[in-house]
């Protein structure tokens, strides 16, 4: 397996545009996880989906931030309009029926907002 | 919320030394992960505790479920300069089908060759 593939690796924006951050979790993996990490707030878990339903976004910072999963393998985060503030590194993650097993991390997208 | 504790923040170490590095919870856990961060890249999972006071080695690694459930250790021995990173440690609480990860902030690792 490919593991979790993210894409872009690196995103440069100017602000006040729109983002899309683009994962294709592990096959068979049911669970898929949207992190974002910052210098000053480590890994802070943004929203997850557990069989394509999103079950808790409280992490989402604002209704600038929005997150799809359309089908079992592919979701995007979305940020519209940008500022520079949301620069920081996502991370998408997927896990099996037993969480237990850990997450499986992309590489990221390092998000630049100018 | 629940929160973790990791400690140190950060560790400047000679090659060949040894490490050690913990995470505290304000609540029980009942099961602690370890994670690797190489520059550049994403988390990968060292090693996976599941029992209170269960010990668990992946090569040069030990790590270990505190008796308490509120805790957990990662020891590294004889360190190389690949041992470089930022070490992660997790914490779920699993239940039915339901545990979302709470991860602690991070001790990154520099050795010195």
């Amino acid at each position: 397996d490919a593991g979790v593939i993210q894409s872009p690796r690196h995103e440069v924006t100017e602000m006040g545009q729109e983002v899309t951050l683009r994962c294709k979790p592990i096959s068979g993996h049911n669970s898929l996880f949207w992190y974002r990490q910052t210098m000053m707030r480590g890994l802070e878990l943004l929203i997850y989906f557990n069989n394509n339903v999103p079950i808790d976004d409280s992490g989402m910072p604002e209704d600038r931030f929005s997150a799809k999963m359309p089908n079992a393998s592919f979701s995007t985060l979305k940020i519209q309009p940008s500022e520079p503030r949301d620069s920081a590194v996502y991370f998408c993650a997927s896990s099996s029926r037993d969480p237990r097993a850990g997450y499986t991390f992309g590489s990221g997208t390092r998000l630049t907002v100018v | 919320g629940q929160q973790l504790n990791q400690s140190p923040q950060s560790m400047f170490i000679q090659e060949g030394e040894d490490v050690s590095m913990n995470c505290t919870s304000s609540s029980i856990f009942n099961t602690w992960l370890w994670y690797k961060q190489d520059p550049g890249e994403g988390p990968v999972l060292l090693i996976a505790l599941y029992k209170a006071g269960e010990l668990t080695s992946n090569g040069r690694l030990t790590a270990q479920f505190g008796i308490t459930r509120k805790d957990s250790f990662l020891n590294i021995s004889a360190s190389i300069p690949s041992d470089v990173g930022i070490y992660f440690c997790a914490g779920m609480n699993y239940g039915g089908s339901q545990g979302n990860l709470i991860f602690g902030k991070g001790t990154k690792l520099s050795v010195k060759p």
